[in-house]
């Protein structure tokens, strides 16, 4: 079946510009997940949803990010006045529901580039 | 809090070379405990996971074990190829989120 997709592939910015990446989950995961991979900070955790609860967002680095998901698929996460401390592989994963023991499927991740 | 620490790479090995990455955790309770690799140009993948103490993970000739006295959970191959070049992440689960390591690339030479 379908993996995980992220949209676009690549996104090259200005500074102060906002930005919008998109996930869509493999069907029938109830839990998403947003992580950053950057060089400085290796793979970092942002943010989790799980079906209709509310989101953890412990792990965004500032209010400039925020995310959504909509009828409980497709998210989107949101970077406003990009700086270019927020260049990075942005990815996201799902699974079947949230667990430790539950393995997560990454996407294949959005490079951001903040010029 | 948790964390994950690994050994700083590159590792570099010839083929049929005996392979051992090191991973120690540091978490509260009893956490699953993952290993992931992301080959060159493609996403992350599990390679393999273990979810209790003594638990061993395989998957295509790699292996681990869930130490709880060492807190480890080193990755183990007993000869490599050149395809398993790329970069490997150590990781547990912490409640739902995965905190990873900071990645291990291996280069395999022929």
């Amino acid at each position: 079946g379908a993996g995980v997709s992220q949209s676009p592939s690549n996104k090259v910015t200005e500074k102060g510009k906002d930005v919008e990446l998109r996930c869509d989950p493999i069907s029938g995961h109830t839990a998403l997940y947003w992580y950053r991979q950057s060089l400085g900070q290796g793979l970092e955790f942002l943010i989790y949803f799980q079906g209709n609860s509310a989101p953890d967002k412990s792990g965004l680095p500032s209010d400039r990010f925020s995310a959504e998901r909509t009828g409980g698929s497709v998210s989107t996460l949101t970077i406003q006045r990009t700086q270019q401390e927020d260049s990075a592989v942005y990815l996201c994963a799902s699974s079947l529901a949230e667990s430790s023991y539950n393995e997560q499927f990454f996407g294949p991740g959005t490079r951001l580039t903040v010029l | 809090g948790d964390s994950v620490t690994q050994m700083e790479g590159p590792v570099t090995l010839s083929e049929e070379a005996f392979l051992t990455i090191n991973c120690t955790y540091t978490a509260t309770g009893y956490p699953s405990l993952f290993w992931y690799v992301q080959y060159p140009g493609e996403g992350l993948q599990l390679l393999l996971k273990a979810t209790k103490a003594d638990d061993k993970g395989s998957n295509k000739g790699f292996e681990a074990t869930y130490r709880k006295e060492t807190t480890s959970f080193h990755l183990e191959k007993g000869s490599v190829q050149v395809s398993d070049s790329a970069v490997y992440f150590c990781a547990l689960g912490s409640s739902y989120k995965l905190i990873f390591g900071s990645g291990t690339r291996l280069l395999v030479r022929p």
